[in-house]
Protein backbone atom coordinates (compact mmCIF):
# COMPACT_ATOMS: atom_id res chain seq x y z
CA UNK A 1 0.00 0.00 0.00
CA UNK A 2 1.27 3.26 -0.86
CA UNK A 3 1.89 5.94 2.00
CA UNK A 4 3.21 9.38 2.13
CA UNK A 5 4.67 11.26 5.51
CA UNK A 6 4.75 14.74 5.76
CA UNK A 7 7.38 14.81 9.06
CA UNK A 8 7.06 18.50 9.39
CA UNK A 9 3.60 19.63 11.41
CA UNK A 10 4.40 22.81 11.46
CA UNK A 11 6.93 25.50 10.32
CA UNK A 12 7.55 28.84 11.31
CA UNK A 13 9.10 31.66 9.51
CA UNK A 14 9.74 35.44 9.07
CA UNK A 15 8.96 36.69 5.91
CA UNK A 16 11.50 36.78 3.47
CA UNK A 17 12.83 33.37 4.23
CA UNK A 18 13.13 30.47 2.46
CA UNK A 19 11.75 27.36 3.50
CA UNK A 20 11.35 24.00 2.38
CA UNK A 21 9.02 21.32 3.27
CA UNK A 22 9.87 17.87 3.06
CA UNK A 23 7.47 15.40 1.40
CA UNK A 24 8.69 11.47 1.65
CA UNK A 25 6.51 8.80 -0.66
CA UNK A 26 6.41 4.85 -0.02
CA UNK A 27 4.85 2.64 -2.78
CA UNK A 28 6.15 -0.58 -4.84
CA UNK A 29 5.06 0.59 -7.89
CA UNK A 30 7.30 1.92 -10.57
CA UNK A 31 4.34 4.40 -11.71
CA UNK A 32 2.76 7.02 -9.48
CA UNK A 33 2.24 10.49 -9.57
CA UNK A 34 3.01 13.20 -7.09
CA UNK A 35 1.06 16.31 -6.12
CA UNK A 36 1.13 19.44 -4.01
CA UNK A 37 -1.87 21.23 -2.92
CA UNK A 38 -2.46 24.28 -0.70
CA UNK A 39 -4.97 25.50 1.91
CA UNK A 40 -4.85 28.61 3.08
CA UNK A 41 -6.79 29.52 6.30
CA UNK A 42 -9.96 30.67 3.70
CA UNK A 43 -10.04 26.65 3.63
CA UNK A 44 -10.23 25.61 0.29
CA UNK A 45 -8.05 23.07 -1.40
CA UNK A 46 -6.02 24.65 -4.33
CA UNK A 47 -3.66 22.38 -7.01
CA UNK A 48 0.18 23.61 -7.38
CA UNK A 49 2.08 20.71 -9.42
CA UNK A 50 2.05 17.11 -10.64
CA UNK A 51 4.95 15.54 -11.35
CA UNK A 52 4.85 11.81 -12.60
CA UNK A 53 7.61 8.95 -11.93
CA UNK A 54 9.51 9.62 -14.78
CA UNK A 55 10.21 12.99 -14.65
CA UNK A 56 12.72 14.15 -12.37
CA UNK A 57 13.24 17.51 -13.49
CA UNK A 58 13.40 20.19 -11.05
CA UNK A 59 10.39 22.66 -11.98
CA UNK A 60 10.23 26.03 -11.00
CA UNK A 61 7.48 28.62 -10.59
CA UNK A 62 8.21 32.17 -9.55
CA UNK A 63 9.17 32.34 -5.76
CA UNK A 64 8.05 28.00 -5.60
CA UNK A 65 10.38 25.14 -6.91
CA UNK A 66 10.06 21.49 -6.17
CA UNK A 67 13.04 18.84 -6.12
CA UNK A 68 11.66 15.61 -6.90
CA UNK A 69 14.40 12.60 -6.26
CA UNK A 70 13.37 9.11 -6.94
CA UNK A 71 16.62 7.57 -5.28
CA UNK A 72 15.25 8.86 -1.85
CA UNK A 73 11.38 8.84 -2.54
CA UNK A 74 11.15 12.93 -1.96
CA UNK A 75 9.29 15.50 -3.44
CA UNK A 76 10.24 18.83 -1.45
CA UNK A 77 8.80 21.60 -2.16
CA UNK A 78 10.51 24.91 -1.78
CA UNK A 79 9.24 28.71 -1.13
CA UNK A 80 11.91 31.15 -1.82
CA UNK A 81 11.23 34.76 -0.14
CA UNK A 82 8.36 33.72 1.83
CA UNK A 83 5.52 36.07 2.12
CA UNK A 84 2.65 36.12 4.94
CA UNK A 85 0.18 35.22 2.20
CA UNK A 86 2.10 31.72 1.65
CA UNK A 87 0.57 30.79 5.14
CA UNK A 88 -1.18 27.94 4.92
CA UNK A 89 -1.66 24.21 5.28
CA UNK A 90 0.65 22.22 2.44
CA UNK A 91 -0.72 19.05 1.63
CA UNK A 92 1.64 16.23 -0.45
CA UNK A 93 -0.25 13.59 -2.41
CA UNK A 94 0.26 10.40 -4.31
CA UNK A 95 -1.13 8.52 -6.70
CA UNK A 96 -0.71 5.02 -8.65
CA UNK A 97 -1.12 4.34 -11.96
CA UNK A 98 -2.36 0.67 -11.22
CA UNK A 99 -6.57 0.08 -11.37
CA UNK A 100 -8.66 2.36 -9.80
CA UNK A 101 -6.45 4.07 -7.36
CA UNK A 102 -6.73 6.62 -4.77
CA UNK A 103 -5.03 9.70 -4.03
CA UNK A 104 -3.13 9.42 -0.71
CA UNK A 105 -2.38 12.38 0.86
CA UNK A 106 -0.20 13.53 3.48
CA UNK A 107 -1.08 14.93 6.94
CA UNK A 108 -0.04 18.09 5.87
CA UNK A 109 2.41 20.83 7.03
CA UNK A 110 0.84 24.20 8.50
CA UNK A 111 3.12 26.83 7.13
CA UNK A 112 3.19 30.38 9.50
CA UNK A 113 4.63 33.03 7.62
CA UNK A 114 4.85 36.20 10.33
CA UNK A 115 5.55 39.85 9.11
CA UNK B 1 -17.67 31.07 -12.20
CA UNK B 2 -16.57 28.62 -9.69
CA UNK B 3 -15.54 25.79 -10.98
CA UNK B 4 -16.63 23.46 -8.64
CA UNK B 5 -19.47 24.36 -6.29
CA UNK B 6 -20.81 22.87 -2.92
CA UNK B 7 -23.79 24.03 -1.24
CA UNK B 8 -23.95 24.61 1.91
CA UNK B 9 -20.81 25.95 2.94
CA UNK B 10 -21.84 25.12 6.74
CA UNK B 11 -24.16 22.73 8.01
CA UNK B 12 -24.67 22.59 11.60
CA UNK B 13 -27.09 20.31 12.85
CA UNK B 14 -28.53 18.06 15.47
CA UNK B 15 -27.34 14.05 15.85
CA UNK B 16 -29.95 11.44 14.36
CA UNK B 17 -30.74 14.11 11.64
CA UNK B 18 -30.35 13.11 8.05
CA UNK B 19 -28.79 15.91 5.76
CA UNK B 20 -27.87 16.44 1.81
CA UNK B 21 -24.51 18.23 0.73
CA UNK B 22 -24.37 18.91 -3.03
CA UNK B 23 -21.95 19.30 -5.67
CA UNK B 24 -21.36 20.37 -9.13
CA UNK B 25 -18.74 20.97 -11.38
CA UNK B 26 -18.38 22.96 -14.94
CA UNK B 27 -15.66 21.81 -15.52
CA UNK B 28 -16.86 19.42 -18.22
CA UNK B 29 -15.02 16.61 -16.27
CA UNK B 30 -16.15 12.96 -15.94
CA UNK B 31 -15.24 11.91 -12.53
CA UNK B 32 -16.09 13.13 -9.12
CA UNK B 33 -15.06 12.43 -5.97
CA UNK B 34 -16.08 13.06 -2.06
CA UNK B 35 -13.21 13.20 0.64
CA UNK B 36 -13.51 13.70 4.32
CA UNK B 37 -11.28 16.40 6.49
CA UNK B 38 -11.17 15.52 9.97
CA UNK B 39 -10.44 17.74 12.82
CA UNK B 40 -6.31 17.23 11.89
CA UNK B 41 -6.28 17.98 8.71
CA UNK B 42 -6.33 14.36 7.22
CA UNK B 43 -8.16 14.10 3.92
CA UNK B 44 -9.29 10.82 2.90
CA UNK B 45 -11.18 9.59 -0.46
CA UNK B 46 -14.43 8.36 0.30
CA UNK B 47 -16.27 7.56 -2.94
CA UNK B 48 -15.50 8.39 -6.56
CA UNK B 49 -17.93 8.30 -9.58
CA UNK B 50 -17.03 8.02 -13.15
CA UNK B 51 -19.80 9.35 -15.68
CA UNK B 52 -22.44 8.85 -12.97
CA UNK B 53 -21.05 5.15 -12.18
CA UNK B 54 -19.50 4.27 -8.47
CA UNK B 55 -15.36 3.37 -9.05
CA UNK B 56 -14.27 3.80 -5.80
CA UNK B 57 -16.23 3.27 -2.26
CA UNK B 58 -13.39 3.11 0.37
CA UNK B 59 -14.53 1.79 4.12
CA UNK B 60 -17.66 4.41 4.65
CA UNK B 61 -20.40 3.65 6.88
CA UNK B 62 -23.68 2.89 4.60
CA UNK B 63 -25.09 6.18 6.45
CA UNK B 64 -23.41 7.78 3.53
CA UNK B 65 -25.20 7.47 0.29
CA UNK B 66 -23.79 9.72 -3.17
CA UNK B 67 -25.93 9.80 -5.58
CA UNK B 68 -25.16 11.49 -8.64
CA UNK B 69 -27.90 12.04 -10.98
CA UNK B 70 -25.41 13.20 -13.84
CA UNK B 71 -22.10 13.70 -14.46
CA UNK B 72 -21.77 17.29 -13.41
CA UNK B 73 -23.38 16.61 -10.41
CA UNK B 74 -22.17 13.89 -7.11
CA UNK B 75 -24.18 14.70 -4.04
CA UNK B 76 -23.92 12.92 -0.47
CA UNK B 77 -26.59 12.00 1.60
CA UNK B 78 -25.75 11.56 5.41
CA UNK B 79 -28.15 9.61 7.61
CA UNK B 80 -28.75 9.58 10.92
CA UNK B 81 -25.97 11.70 11.60
CA UNK B 82 -23.04 11.07 14.47
CA UNK B 83 -20.84 13.40 16.31
CA UNK B 84 -17.59 11.38 14.52
CA UNK B 85 -19.51 12.94 11.18
CA UNK B 86 -18.58 16.40 11.87
CA UNK B 87 -15.69 17.32 9.29
CA UNK B 88 -15.01 18.90 6.32
CA UNK B 89 -16.23 17.59 3.37
CA UNK B 90 -14.19 18.53 0.10
CA UNK B 91 -15.63 17.74 -3.55
CA UNK B 92 -13.49 17.66 -6.29
CA UNK B 93 -13.62 16.44 -9.83
CA UNK B 94 -10.83 15.66 -13.19
CA UNK B 95 -11.65 15.55 -16.45
CA UNK B 96 -11.14 11.45 -16.35
CA UNK B 97 -10.43 8.77 -13.84
CA UNK B 98 -6.68 8.16 -15.01
CA UNK B 99 -4.16 8.68 -12.03
CA UNK B 100 -2.62 11.59 -13.65
CA UNK B 101 -5.33 13.92 -13.79
CA UNK B 102 -5.36 16.89 -11.47
CA UNK B 103 -8.27 16.71 -9.06
CA UNK B 104 -9.71 20.11 -8.58
CA UNK B 105 -11.73 20.71 -5.20
CA UNK B 106 -14.47 22.55 -4.59
CA UNK B 107 -14.34 25.18 -0.99
CA UNK B 108 -15.39 22.17 1.06
CA UNK B 109 -18.67 22.09 3.38
CA UNK B 110 -18.00 22.13 7.02
CA UNK B 111 -20.20 19.96 8.62
CA UNK B 112 -21.37 20.01 12.28
CA UNK B 113 -22.88 17.53 14.69
CA UNK B 114 -24.40 18.33 18.36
Amino acid sequence: AQKVTQAQTEISVVEKEDVTLDCVYETRDTTYYLFWYKQPPSGELVFLIRRNSFDEQNEISGRYSWNFQKSTSSFNFTITASQVVDSAVYFCALRLLSGYSTLTFGKGTMLLVSP
Amino acid sequence: DTAVSQTPKYLVTQMGNDKSIKCEQNLGHDTMYWYKQDSKKFLKIMFSYNNKELIINETVPNRFSPKSPDKAHLNLHINSLELGDSAVYFCASSQVANPWDTQYFGPGTRLTVL
